[in-house]
């Protein structure tokens, strides 16, 4: 049984760039949500996907979207990026919406 | 608006002391508690889901507890291998959202 992993790692772009960040749900699972961590900080929700739809979404602006596709695998599109939005970025997949999330290792995003 | 308030932000223990870290939580429908373990630069690491106040669950050195208004994390007997940053969340049932606390960070010392 294979985890969740997200590509790719590391990532530094300048103020006003697009982003797009990958995760790969762990076998079976049908639910993804991803999560921005600001140092120090606990992981706030940006949104969910349940097979191939939005939903719930958190307090994020429009710029911040999302896709899920038929494999379950999932992006985190980010336009016209701003110093702020550095941080580490989680997803996490569950089956049917369970209560249990298991996380990948994130990407750590690096705006300039 | 559900709140989830982590303390003490950071603890340090000597090998073998045992304590206790603290959630307290307000939400209107609590669909789950749960607790995870984070160490530097990595994803958190399930540990426990706690449903209803009165829960309690163990994991080697780990206990959690549940009531209406928080929950605790024991440590019995920490080694150094459990220094890392635990973290909170609740998820209410009117959304899907997973809210967490700021965490604990936790070091043993040998």
């Amino acid at each position: 049984e294979t985890g969740v992993t997200q590509s790719p790692t590391h990532l530094i772009k300048t103020r006003g760039q697009q982003v797009t960040l990958r995760c790969s749900s762990q076998s079976g699972h049908n639910t993804v949500s991803w999560y921005q961590q600001a140092l120090g900080q606990g992981p706030q929700f940006i949104f969910q996907y349940y097979r191939e739809e939005e939903n719930g979404r958190g307090n994020f602006p429009p710029r911040f979207s999302g896709l899920q596709f038929p494999n379950y695998s999932s992006e985190l599109n980010v336009n016209a990026l701003e110093l702020d939005d550095s941080a580490l970025y989680l997803c996490a997949s569950s089956f049917d919406n369970s209560y249990e999330q298991y996380f990948g290792p994130g990407t750590r995003l690096t705006v300039t | 608006e559900d709140q989830v308030t982590q303390s003490p932000e950071a603890l340090r223990l000597q090998e073998g002391e045992s304590s206790s870290l603290n959630c307290s939580y307000t939400v209107s429908g609590l669909r789950g508690l749960f607790w995870y373990r984070q160490d530097p630069g990595k994803g958190p690491e399930f540990l426990f889901t706690l449903y209803s106040a009165g829960e309690e669950k163990e994991k080697e050195r780990l206990k959690a507890t549940l009531t209406k208004k928080e929950s605790f994390l024991h440590i019995t007997a920490p080694k150094p291998e459990d220094s890392a940053t635990y973290l909170c969340a609740v998820q209410d049932y009117n959304n899907n959202d997973m809210r967490f606390g700021a965490g604990t960070r936790l070091t043993v010392k040998p």
